[in-house]
């Protein structure tokens, strides 16, 4: 889905630092989703947001911080509480769900290692 | 909790020959059914959607079963093909929650 940027595409994380991950959509979505993939498994969700400046912890949120200052924007940061950052963190988002629900769209994703 | 268990983990057919791929789900609210493809080192990528009030749905060689009793759902690919190698995840959701609930995947490998 072309509407759904993110970056960078790879990410290199020293020990103790704290990086953010950028996701920009030009869809007019309302909601935006992160969701962490490790190698061989599904997805985790760790945070989503249903409007600007508002958003709800995922399954998996510990470690990991977010805001949405702007309806097209939702970054996220990996601080250095999460000890285990290396994955594949894939970005989405959709309509909203008031107009019944509708599908999620994936960016590209941005694959973090640790240095 | 809610949970969307999905079979098989890994399904080998032969090309040409029809894969099917069955979930099961915990929630009676769900009403959203969607099914994702991806790809190796990809973004999943949605391949085709049901919803309650519809037992099927289809879309070229691609179909959805929903048995709303039984509280399953099918992803069915005639006539496969090499392209369609792939891990596809199904999901779950109802109108009230904005999380789907993923199932774990399947592996599907098309054999020449």
């Amino acid at each position: 889905d072309g509407g759904i940027t993110q970056s960078p595409k790879y990410l290199f994380r020293k020990e103790g630092q704290n990086v953010t991950l950028s996701c920009e959509q030009n869809l007019n979505h309302d909601a935006m989703y992160w969701y962490r993939q490790d190698p061989g498994q599904g997805l985790r969700l760790i945070y989503y947001s249903q409007i600007v400046n508002d958003f709800q912890k995922g399954d998996i949120a510990e470690g990991y911080s977010v805001s949405r200052e702007k309806k097209e924007s939702f970054p996220l940061t990996v601080t250095s509480a999460q000890k285990n950052p290396t994955a594949f963190y894939l970005c989405a988002s959709s309509l909203d769900r008031r107009e019944s629900n509708q599908p999620q769209h994936f960016g590209d994703g941005t694959r973090l290692s640790i240095l | 909790g809610e949970n969307v268990e999905q079979h098989p983990s890994t399904l080998s057919v032969q090309e040409g020959d029809s894969a099917v791929i069955k979930c099961t789900y915990s929630d009676s609210a769900s009403n959203y059914f969607p099914w994702y493809k991806q790809e190796l080192g990809k973004r999943p990528q949605l391949i085709i959607d049901i919803r309650s009030n519809v037992g099927e749905k289809k879309d070229q060689r691609i179909a959805v079963t929903l048995n709303k009793t039984a509280k399953h759902f099918s992803l069915h690919i005639t006539e496969t093909q090499p392209e369609d190698s792939a891990v596809y995840f199904c999901a779950a959701t109802h109108q009230l929650s904005y999380q789907l609930i993923w199932g774990a995947g399947t592996k599907l490998i098309i054999k020449p």
